[in-house]
């Protein structure tokens, strides 16, 4: 099992500039979220989806902020325009969820590291 | 709401032993927790249910007082592959049960030294 894949690794753009991040989750999961870390708010989620579908956005910090998740194996999130403020490490995870409490627990990518200058 | 981690950081000797403690605001229905090492992604540890259960998982262990809202991390005989930044995630009860993402604390650093 390959694990939840992100790409890519590093992201370094220009503020004003779209920003597109990408996740594969490990096949089976029906849950996928999408986490932002900083030295000051830590890990904090943006959006997570069910089965391909929306649950819960509110953590998505502006409008620039959109995420996509168009198949159960592909999901994306994009900054549009992007902001300085906006870097982070931006980490997806993915959960099965399909048996009760023991299958809740998130497997994390290796996250994306975003500099925005 | 966020919950909230003490201490913020912990330096040990090796063979020390450590307490990491989670509280919450909110009534919780679990509480999870997460290793992260520097550069890497957190990986998880362990879950706990409403109901007061401990669990351990080979040194390390955790207890959960669902009433008091609060959980703790034993680290027992620590050894520096325990080093890293240890989160605690929650899960409030409304909204049933587990179908909501979870809400870390900002985390412990761990420092194990030889």
């Amino acid at each position: 099992d390959a694990g939840v894949i992100q790409s890519p690794r590093h992201e370094v753009t220009e503020m004003g500039q779209e920003v597109t991040l990408r996740c594969k989750p490990i096949s089976g999961h029906d849950y996928l979220f999408w986490y932002r870390q900083t030295m000051m708010r830590g890990l904090e989620l943006l959006i997570y989806f069910n089965n391909n579908v929306p649950i819960d956005d509110s953590g998505m910090p502006e409008d620039r902020f959109s995420a996509k998740m168009p198949n159960a194996s592909f999901s994306t999130l994009k900054i549009q325009p992007s902001e300085p403020r906006d870097s982070a490490v931006y980490f997806c995870a993915s959960s099965p969820r399909d048996g009760g409490p023991v299958n809740e627990k998130l497997f994390f990518g290796s996250g994306t590291q975003l500099s925005v200058l | 709401q966020q919950p909230v981690q003490s201490p913020q950081a912990v330096i040990l000797r090796e063979g020390e032993d450590a307490v990491i403690n989670c509280s919450s605001s909110k009534a919780l229905y679990s509480v999870h927790w997460y290793r992260q090492k520097h550069g890497e992604a957190p990986v998880f540890l362990m879950i706990l249910l409403k109901g007061g259960e401990q669990k351990g998982h080979d040194k390390i262990s955790a207890s959960f007082n669902e009433k008091k809202q609060q959980s703790s991390l034993y680290l027992t005989a620590s050894q520096l592959s325990y080093s890293g930044t240890y989160f605690c995630g929650t899960e409030p009860t409304i909204g049933g049960g587990g179908a909501d993402g979870l809400t870390f604390g900002k985390g412990t650093h761990l420092i194990i030294q030889p």
